[in-house]
This record gives structure tokens, C-alpha cells and sequence, in this order.
């Protein structure tokens, strides 16, 4: 296993409610990033972390708010979502954030929002 | 900023032929250029990653070629096999910068037995 935990693996919420994508690395990296995956469209990068601190948030909307409480840890807080944004959330982490390192992905959180 | 163009969106083969996938990029700055496979239900891994100081790499079944004049590369696979049937996404990225992998729309990679 690639050592990125991801939970929950499936979630259905309603467009009012508020809840929280959890991602756990065991790799010792120092890099974590949430992508957002739809179908037949490139992989779309929300947000980068780098030692617990963000260092990239590509205008992704206030309803997703990420944190990062330690490097081993990120979280993804959703709230009054959009049927739009409906997906696969993977996240990711690597040795650091330059590009050019290998990402570990996790298994990803299904997404619906009803 | 880059961007990152993939084909075909979807490709089927016979067991034991040849697969092809091809991208192509438009910042002549990226340097690294990585593959992952994503199984149907599962993460994406990279399978071979390939840099701008050499023009091809083998792994097995799995090569990657890059052209850096035309700004494309390329995923082959030999002698394919069931297993192989997954989405392919290329990437590529400045390594020199800050700046994060852009990846591809993907490939959906069929075997036929």
C-alpha cells in the first residue's frame, strides 16, 4: 500500500450540510495536496501544503476549506455544496512540493451532493 | 501556465498488441514528465516518469519517449496484457520551479482478450 489513508471512501451529503474529507500519510512527507477528479476531465489541483503551511490554492471556492494541523494530516471541510461538485477527492502527498517528485495518492472520497 | 493535452480519450487492443498514448505540452520549461495508471476503483500510481536530458526509458513493457522540440511525449506499452486495462494520465511540470504537475484528461486503455 502507498501509505495515504483516506476517509471516508464514499459520501452523499445535501447541499446545506457541512462535513469533512480526513487524508493520513505514513511516508514521512513533507507535501500533501487535495485534487479534485471528474469524469473525463484532467486531474484539478485545489490545494498544496507544504509543512502544514498552504502554498498553492488554485481559486478554489470558500464552500472548500482545507487544513492542515501537522504534516502527517489534511483535512478537507466542505460546506453548502454544489450538485456541481459531485467527485472523486484524492488526495496526495510527496517528499516535497516541487512538482517533480512522485505522488502517493490515496483512494480518494466518492462525492454526491444531492 | 501549462497546458497538457492527451490522445485518444479511449483506446481498446488486442491481448499481445502494442498501445500507444500521446501527449502533448505547451511550456517549453517542463522538464519532468510522469505517468500513473489508475485501475478502475482505485489511486492513481506512477508507472514511469521520464526527464528532459534524455530522449527515451524502458521499464519492462513500459516505455516513454519525449520529443522536446515538438513538445510531446509519448506512453508505449508492449505485449499487452488484461491487466493493463486502466486510465493513463501524463503530466508534466517545470521541475526547476515551484510549480505543480499539470496532468492530462486521461486515457481509458481497453485489453481485449
Amino acid at each position: 500500500e502507498t501509505g495515504v489513508t483516506q476517509t471516508p471512501r464514499h459520501l452523499v451529503m445535501g447541499m446545506t450540510n457541512k462535513k469533512s474529507l480526513k487524508c493520513e500519510q505514513h511516508l514521512g512527507h513533507n507535501a500533501m495536496y487535495w485534487y479534485k477528479q471528474s469524469a473525463k476531465k484532467p486531474l484539478e489541483l485545489m490545494f498544496v501544503y507544504s509543512l502544514e503551511e498552504r502554498v498553492e490554492n488554485n481559486s478554489v471556492p470558500s464552500r472548500f476549506s482545507p487544513e492542515c494541523p501537522n504534516s502527517s494530516h489534511l483535512f478537507l471541510h466542505l460546506h453548502t455544496l454544489q450538485p456541481e461538485d459531485s467527485a472523486l477527492y484524492l488526495c496526495a502527498s510527496s517528499q516535497d512540493y516541487r512538482g517533480n517528485t512522485e505522488a502517493f495518492f490515496g483512494q480518494g472520497t466518492r462525492l454526491t451532493v444531492v | 501556465g501549462e497546458n497538457v493535452e492527451q490522445h485518444p480519450s479511449t483506446l481498446s487492443v488486442q491481448e499481445g498488441d502494442s498501445a500507444v498514448i500521446k501527449c502533448t505540452y505547451s511550456d517549453s520549461a517542463s522538464n519532468y514528465f510522469p505517468w500513473y495508471k489508475q485501475e478502475l476503483g482505485k489511486r492513481p500510481q506512477l508507472i514511469i516518469d521520464i526527464r528532459s536530458n534524455v530522449g527515451e526509458k524502458k521499464d519492462q513493457r513500459i516505455a516513454v519517449t519525449l520529443n522536446k522540440t515538438a513538445k510531446h511525449f509519448s506512453l508505449h506499452i508492449t505485449e499487452t496484457q488484461p491487466e493493463d486495462s486502466a486510465v493513463y494520465f501524463c503530466a508534466a511540470t517545470d521541475s526547476g520551479s515551484a510549480r505543480q504537475l499539470t496532468f492530462g484528461s486521461g486515457t481509458q486503455l481497453t485489453v481485449l482478450p
